[in-house]
């Protein structure tokens, strides 16, 4: 199984609202991590988990928050965020120590 | 200050034919190097990867040859299929532990039946 599964496929939120991004994976990787990529661009990292803890935050504004409940899940909520956040969310999981980075299908988010 | 780049954002190729996808690099501590596959509104699919080390790797119809001198590396796919068209991204690892990866623009590949 080299799934990593996210939940919603597709958000629409207002600027007021509070929402999550949820992300699963069953490969045993102890890394995972958040990119964001809006259109015709990469991706950019936004925050790494070692181990069930932040290592990395690329400088992301507060109004994202990462979470880490266990070694399967990684959460971003969302609260109060601008239209200009509006793109394609993407997690990924990799082995601790080993490179290749396996992505899920992301979450396209809408900010109105 | 783009430390990794794909010069070209398209190329197209007739089916049966070879695919060369270039990527340029500046940074010397990135120490692994990725392709990703991806497709509109889903998440990239790895394709192969080379370690700082080596100079080539294989896997079936792909190839990944790295020059380091020149900062340089390239994805070739031999024959091209129709099935192979999408955005190819070429990323970068720096040495350490972070996992953090550094993504090129991108190249769309069309394969034409």
């Amino acid at each position: 199984d080299t799934e990593v599964t996210q939940t919603p496929k597709h958000l629409v939120m207002g600027m007021t609202n509070k929402k999550s991004l949820k992300c699963e994976q069953h490969m045993g990787h102890r890394a995972m991590y958040w990119y964001k990529q809006k259109a015709k661009k990469p991706p950019e990292l936004m925050f790494v988990y070692s181990y069930e803890k932040l290592s990395i935050n690329e400088s992301v504004p507060s109004r994202f928050s990462p979470e880490c409940p266990n070694s399967s899940l990684l959460n971003l909520h969302l609260h109060a965020l601008q239209p200009e956040d509006s793109a394609l969310y993407l997690c990924a999981s990799s082995q601790f120590r080993v490179t290749e980075a396996f992505f899920g299908q992301g979450t396209r988010l809408t900010v109105v | 200050d783009q430390q990794v780049k794909q010069n070209s954002p398209s190329l197209s190729v007739q089916e049966g034919r070879i695919s060369i996808l270039n990527c340029d690099y500046t940074n010397s501590m990135f120490d692994y190097f990725l392709w990703y596959k991806k497709y509109p509104a889903e998440g990239p699919t790895f394709l192969i990867s080379i370690s700082s080390i080596k100079d080539k790797n294989e896997d079936g119809r792909f190839t990944v040859f790295l020059n380091k001198s020149a900062k340089h590396l390239s994805l070739h796919i031999v024959p091209s299929q129709p099935g192979d068209s999408a955005v190819y991204f070429c990323a970068a690892k720096y040495s350490g532990n972070t996992g953090k990866l550094i993504f090129g623009q991108g190249t769309t590949l069309q394969v034409k039946p």
